[in-house]
């Protein structure tokens, strides 16, 4: 597989279950990124990890707890989420910290919350 | 704070050109990207842009002005599969990890 994959592509849970988002890139890239899209509003940047370090916690709820386990995979452990939380979850990657430092989009998570 | 504006829509017709414009107002800036988004898609690169002036990539051209905090994205002899939603983002000089991205612009093409 090439570029920057997520499973799953769908999910449902409810309001007390526990859940992972896992994203994982094939690039070589050493930066991370969770971020929420929601319906007319803009991208929102959640977590960023550079070199399996996190780096940038935006005020993200800590029912959404991020896990970089090396610097090709990296997941978002949910729980106890509230229906405001459905949205889709979109995780990047990037070369670092160096160049045009472009980003590179997985298809996303498009997640419910009944 | 970062304030990034963008219009919400356009629309277009086929084969024309449009400009696709975006402001900003960030604390510090180290360049501007377009991307690409079509619906139920993730976001691809368009392009990117650090010092003033015009970058071009075929049929695409992304235009910056620092000192005014505007950039626009000119798309020529627009196709129908170009009709999505176009973002702006900018990476602040103090964190080139992070970026702020618009709401973006939906662009409609019709025949």
């Amino acid at each position: 597989e090439t570029g920057v994959t997520q499973t799953p592509r769908h999910l449902v849970m409810g309001m007390t279950n526990k859940k992972s988002l896992k994203c994982e890139q094939h690039l070589g890239h050493n930066a991370m990124y969770w971020y929420k899209q929601s319906a007319k509003k803009p991208l929102e940047l959640m977590f960023v990890y550079s070199l399996e370090e996190r780096v940038e916690n935006n005020s993200v709820p800590s029912r959404f707890s991020p896990e970089c386990p090396n610097s090709s995979h990296l997941f978002l452990h949910l729980h106890t989420l509230q229906p405001e939380d459905s949205a889709l979850y979109l995780c990047a990657s990037s070369p670092g910290t160096s160049g045009s430092n472009e980003q590179f989009f997985g298809p996303g998570t498009r997640l419910t919350v009944l | 704070g970062q304030n990034i504006d963008q219009p919400t829509e356009m629309t277009a017709t086929e084969g024309a050109i449009v400009q696709i414009n975006c402001t900003y107002q960030t604390s510090g800036f180290n360049g501007l990207f377009w991307y690409q988004q079509h619906a139920g898609e993730a976001p691809t690169f368009l392009s990117y842009n650090v010092l003033d002036g015009l970058e071009e990539k075929g049929r695409f051209s992304s235009f910056l002005s620092r000192s005014k905090g505007y950039s626009y994205l000119l798309l020529k002899e627009l196709q129908m599969k170009d009709s999505a939603s176009y973002l702006c983002a900018v990476a602040p000089i103090y964190n080139f990890n992070k970026f702020y991205f618009g709401s973006g612009t939906k662009l409609n093409v019709k025949p």
